[in-house]
């Protein structure tokens, strides 16, 4: 079967740095994608991991352990801009099909 | 870089009327397209995969009578919503993938509201 877990909210304050974590047990894997939805809004690609380890885009970090099933999506220097939800999703074998967490509903806090 | 375009952005209907929702690949070809329905504040929940040439693969619980999906093109793929009711009212985004891209490229999203 297919589950991927994230928190449901978290608040930070502006300038700050916060962590959001991600657990998936999927019966594939070929990648883990970081996505940022702002409310009435499409999702917009923010990083992509298929490699243990940690990616670095600018104030955005992405870090993958794919024994432990876990990422995390690091935002650092927070700005008000970045209130928004933060999907994590897993791109099964057969790297068409894509299964999305439930989403995490982040505010930045002046 | 990839671009897909997905029309209307919002549309309002009465009850009981269809409405039908486009997705476009402006700059490749999208062999396999996406639809995806959004309630307010949930994720993404994947309705159907969409293959150019072939009758669409419908998740379950989805009612595919309800929800007419046509990819006609390698550009193009419609979602109809047949005789809507006011439990259809929802985001719904389609993206679309290809070899040459990693992630899914999303449309902007449709919000469709049925009075």
């Amino acid at each position: 079967g297919q589950n991927i877990d994230q928190p449901t909210e978290m608040t930070a304050t502006e300038g700050a740095i916060v962590q959001i974590n991600c657990t998936y047990q999927t019966s594939g894997f070929n990648g883990l994608f970081w996505y940022q939805q702002h409310a009435g809004e499409a999702p917009t690609f923010l990083s992509y991991n298929v490699l243990d380890g940690l990616e670095e885009k600018g104030r955005f970090s992405s870090f993958l352990s794919r024994s432990k099933g876990y990422s995390y999506l690091l935002l650092k220097e927070l700005q008000m801009k970045d209130s928004a939800s933060y999907l994590c999703a897993v791109r099964d074998r057969s790297g068409q099909n894509f299964v999305f967490g439930p989403g995490t509903r982040l505010s930045v806090l002046p | 870089g990839a671009v897909v375009s997905q029309h209307p952005s919002w549309v309002i209907c009465k009850s009981g009327t269809s409405v039908k929702i486009e997705c476009r690949s402006l700059d490749f070809q999208a062999t396999t397209m996406f639809w995806y329905r959004q309630f307010p504040k949930q994720s993404l929940m994947l309705m159907a995969t969409s293959n150019e040439g072939s009758k669409a693969t419908y998740e379950q619980g989805v009612e595919k009578d309800k929800f007419l999906i046509n990819h006609a093109s390698l550009t193009l793929s419609t979602l109809t919503v047949t005789s809507a009711h006011p439990e259809d009212s929802s985001f719904y985004i389609c993206s679309a993938t290809w070899p040459q891209i990693d992630g899914y490229t999303f449309g902007s999203g449709t919000r469709l509201t049925v009075v």
